[in-house]
């Protein structure tokens, strides 16, 4: 199976930082990636797919790039509401895999 | 708009079998795959496996080969997931979701409001 390591796991910020995380594919999967935002007690909420393709009704402050295993989140200001857990999650190929996680906690 | 409703919490004991519901509706059920989604406590995201509710084919993750069966009725618009000989690893909230493809990639564009599976003696 295909591994997606995250990092970091956690970070602390601030409102309106600008804030990175990476995944990484333990084998290349093209641009076969989305970004998702979880927070607690409720359902994952997808953001990007395809790498870099914003979701229908996401804000323009996320972002998505990277292919093959190297790939990145961007919030480019981060508001109040963006406090959660991310995931990457692979589709290649099967299984499909989740990073761990990264936790976004305020500063 | 576009629903996936689950069916409610369930406390099993270690050994027994669970058998959550997905119910679709507001769209085509024939044209998205629906996938499982487990998330043990304080734990990230697991994906269970899949189903094309068109023809009922069904891929599974291999840790849960021979465990987990995944089922529709296109009848009444429902994936069903069912998971046999429950230990307490299996402790989680169970998710269906819903997949969609933009040019290469598949993603979850809908979810259920998931299902608490607590395994208890």
């Amino acid at each position: 199976a295909i591994q997606m390591t995250q990092s970091p796991s956690s970070l602390s910020a601030s409102v309106g930082d600008r804030v990175t995380i990476t995944c990484r594919a333990s084998q290349a999967i093209r641009n076969d990636l989305g970004w998702y935002q979880q927070k607690p007690g409720k359902a994952p909420k997808l953001l990007i797919l395809g790498a870099s393709s914003l979701q229908s009704g996401v804000p323009s402050r996320f972002s998505g790039s990277g292919s093959g295993t190297d790939f990145t989140l961007t919030i480019s200001s981060l508001q109040p509401e963006d406090f959660a857990t991310y995931y990457c999650l692979q589709d290649y190929t099967y299984p499909w895999t989740f990073g761990q996680g990264t936790k976004v906690e305020i500063k | 708009q576009v629903q996936l409703v689950q069916s409610g919490a369930e406390v099993k004991e270690p050994g027994a079998s669970v058998k959550i519901s997905c119910k679709a509706s507001a769209y085509t059920f024939t044209n998205y795959d629906i996938h499982w989604v487990r998330q043990a406590p304080g734990q990230g995201l697991d994906w269970m496996g899949i189903i094309n509710p068109s023809v009922g084919s069904t891929t599974y993750a291999q840790t849960l080969q021979g465990r987990v069966t995944m089922t529709r009725d296109t009848s009444t618009s429902t994936v069903y997931m069912e998971l046999v000989s429950l230990g307490y690893e299996d402790m989680a909230v169970y998710y269906c979701a819903r997949s969609f493809c933009r040019s290469t990639s598949c993603q979850f564009d809908y979810w259920g409001q998931g299902t608490l599976v607590t395994v208890s003696s």
